[in-house]
């Protein structure tokens, strides 16, 4: 059973600085894993896919890593802006289907 | 391009009454998921349908959830009757193929209160 866990629950950081998210999985043998953005009354924001034969991937400040052996994905953020505040989920598929397995998330507060 | 419509955005009923959502996936996506989501937790796939097929149930409650994709187009998803646990926001999303490498994208959701 594929269980995804999300440290930290909550975070809050001045504007400006650099964080890291952190997001670990149970079942190493994944397809690929995906972080999305939830704000508050809206749906899931897919930010980055990293599929299992890379390592990381950027998109503008957002950089993703992905360590399967050892169950880890990390989510950089660089200069974190109060536009940044948002729900981090990450998620993995199940086996090999499209069932996606998500996290809690991890809250993030960017204050100016 | 439109993305996944919901309505109603917002619903507040009372125990033992039955509600429904309706979802509006984008054109020419053959895949559409409902997911839930209680306050603090991440999504859960209740069901997904392969254009009017349902794919995978497994985790939906039947004896009260229940939802049908007729035309394998727009969905809805009925709840009868609620319970206080059903409390969450549910959320559409649609794939335009099937595949674990497919992009699901999400609508704003639906949050539902039941006193």
């Amino acid at each position: 059973k594929q269980e995804v866990t999300q440290i930290p629950a909550a975070l809050s950081v001045p504007e400006g600085e650099n964080l890291v998210l952190n997001c670990s999985f149970t079942d190493s043998a994944i397809y690929n894993l995906q972080w999305f953005r939830q704000d508050p009354g809206k749906g899931l924001t897919s930010l980055l896919l990293i599929q299992s034969s890379q390592r990381e991937q950027t998109s503008g400040r957002l950089n993703a890593s992905l360590d399967k052996s050892s169950g880890r994905s990390t989510l950089y953020i660089a200069a974190s802006q109060p536009g940044d505040s948002a729900t981090y989920l990450c998620a993995v598929p199940l086996g090999g289907s499209e069932k996606l397995v998500f996290g809690k998330g991890t809250k993030l507060t960017v204050n100016p | 391009e439109a993305g996944v419509a919901q309505s109603p955005r917002y619903k507040i009923i009372e125990k033992r009454q039955s509600v429904a959502f309706w979802c509006n996936p984008i054109s020419g996506h053959a895949t559409l998921y409902w997911y839930q989501q209680i306050l603090g937790q991440g999504p859960k796939l209740l069901i997904q349908f392969q254009n009017n097929g349902v794919v995978d149930d497994s985790q939906l409650p039947k004896d009260r959830f229940s939802a049908e994709r007729l035309k394998g187009v727009d969905s809805t998803l009925k709840i009868q009757p609620a319970k206080l646990e059903d409390s969450a926001v549910y959320l559409c999303a649609s794939s335009l193929g099937q595949g674990v490498r497919e992009t699901q994208y999400f609508g704003p959701g639906t949050r539902l209160l039941v006193l």
